[in-house]
């Protein structure tokens, strides 16, 4: 099946910096979703991105599918923005999830 | 938000007892999922649901088993709960386009 794999696994930042997650997948997909598992377990859909970039606030993604990765641009990064980032992608009805990016930032 | 709730948030029970979770969603979505996650294993489908009364096994099924009776609630069971289903439970349901998935609060389940 369909492989995905996240890097860094973990990240510590001062409060301000930027940072950049990268998500690959070893197959073709028709989407992906990025998401944000807060301190208290709480997953938080950021972006649903097949393709091209999107914008929110802070955070931005890039899905390149014809190279097979995804990248999710955390700029200006508050303390608040702790926790594990995962990517995952459509596998048989299910989606299939990375082993995540966890981020600390520090105040 | 997607309207999904998740019943208990927490339990603790012992090793051998049945134990029944349920999820309750708030918008007709047809496509209800049940992952379990684990430290080093992420999330992992457990079982799904595509329509009242139409279910399949995910990845890691064994030991479980679900049932949907009405669009709003798909319920998951251990009909015989193991110390290896301790674990966090997460309830998800698709949106009409796309495959997008949003996730409930999860529950958090200790078998001891």
């Amino acid at each position: 099946g369909i492989q995905v794999e996240q890097s860094p696994p973990d990240l510590i930042l001062q409060e301000g910096a930027n940072s950049t997650l990268r998500c690959n997948f070893s197959d073709s997909v028709n989407n992906l979703q990025w998401f944000h598992q807060n301190p208290w377990g709480q997953l938080i859909n950021l972006f649903y991105i097949p393709s091209g970039t999107k914008q929110n606030g802070r955070l931005s993604a890039t899905t390149v599918a014809t190279e097979r990765y995804s990248l999710l641009y955390i700029s200006s990064s508050q303390t608040t923005d702790s926790g594990v980032y995962f990517c995952a992608v459509p596998g048989q009805g299910n989606l299939i999830f990375g082993k995540g990016t966890k981020l600390s930032v520090k105040p | 938000d997607a309207g999904i709730t998740q019943s208990p948030r927490h339990k603790v029970t012992e090793t051998g007892t049945p134990v029944t979770l349920r999820c309750h969603q708030t918008e007709n979505h047809r496509y209800m999922y049940w992952y379990r996650q684990d430290p080093g294993h992420g999330l992992r489908l457990i079982h799904y649901s595509y329509g009242v009364k139409d279910t399949d096994k995910g990845e890691v099924s064994d030991g479980y088993s679900v049932s949907r009776s009405k669009t709003e609630d798909f319920l998951l069971t251990l009909e015989s709960a193991t110390s290896s289903q301790t674990s966090v439970y997460f309830c998800a349901i698709r949106t009409g386009t796309g495959n997008e998935q949003f996730f409930g609060p999860g529950t958090r389940l200790t078998v001891l």
